[in-house]
């Protein structure tokens, strides 16, 4: 089945520094690609989208690139503040069949001032 | 605004118990989900419904069952609790970039 495989954290940088969560995807077809963040006490929110490949999602300095060739979706941003502290899940949904999101494990983000 | 609201923040409940979560969206939206977060895991679809009266199994059904009987209400139902079910449950609503979530429930079985 589909799946969506990130990369381990928690991520600690420090303010300003740049930014990469790694994520692959397994999926057949042409899956619709998600980074949804969940800050502290909060629930989830679409950080920003993608729906075919060589599409950039971007929202908040936030930027994500759809690579059919490599299934990968990463997240980055070129320079990161305290408030970026948060999880990151990377998610998809079908192209066919079942309409409902697969999420990735989520990557914890500390940024430190 | 769009609301998905649960009705729990926190709950405790006795092994063996049967536990109703209950999630109420204000959009009229047709599709809602239940997921549970767990450390290392990320979210797991329990179970959906794309209507009223309707729903479907995800990844990992056993255990829960749900309800739909109004369009607004999607409830979650552990028929009888364990303690591999203490875990944070998230309620969604709607679709694509139109896709909410709760703020969770966070469930503790002992």
């Amino acid at each position: 089945g589909d799946s969506v495989t990130q990369m381990e954290g928690p991520v600690t940088l420090s303010e300003e520094a740049f930014l990469t969560i790694n994520c692959t995807y397994t999926a057949t077809g042409y899956p619709s690609l998600f980074w949804y963040v969940q800050y502290p006490g909060e629930g989830l929110q679409l950080l920003l989208k993608a729906t075919k490949a060589d599409d950039k999602g971007s929202n908040k300095g936030f930027e994500a690139t759809y690579r059919k060739e490599t299934t990968s979706f990463h997240l980055e941003k070129g320079s990161v503040q305290v408030s970026d502290s948060a999880v990151y899940f990377c998610a998809l949904t079908p192209f066919t069949g079942r309409r409902a999101l697969t999420f990735g494990s989520g990557t914890r983000l500390q940024v430190q001032p | 605004d769009v609301k998905v609201t649960q009705s729990s923040r926190y709950l405790v409940k006795r092994t063996g118990e049967k536990v109703f979560l209950e999630c109420v969206q204000d959009m009229d939206h047709e599709n809602m989900f239940w997921y549970r977060q767990d450390p290392g895991l990320g979210l797991r679809l329990i179970y959906f419904s794309y209507d009223v009266k309707m729903k479907e199994k995800g990844d990992i059904p056993e255990g829960y069952s749900v309800s739909r009987e109004k369009k607004e209400r999607f409830s979650l139902i552990l028929e009888s609790a364990s303690t591999n079910q203490t875990s944070m449950y998230l309620c969604a609503s709607g679709w694509d970039e139109k896709l909410f979530f709760g703020s969770g429930t966070q469930l503790s079985v002992l």
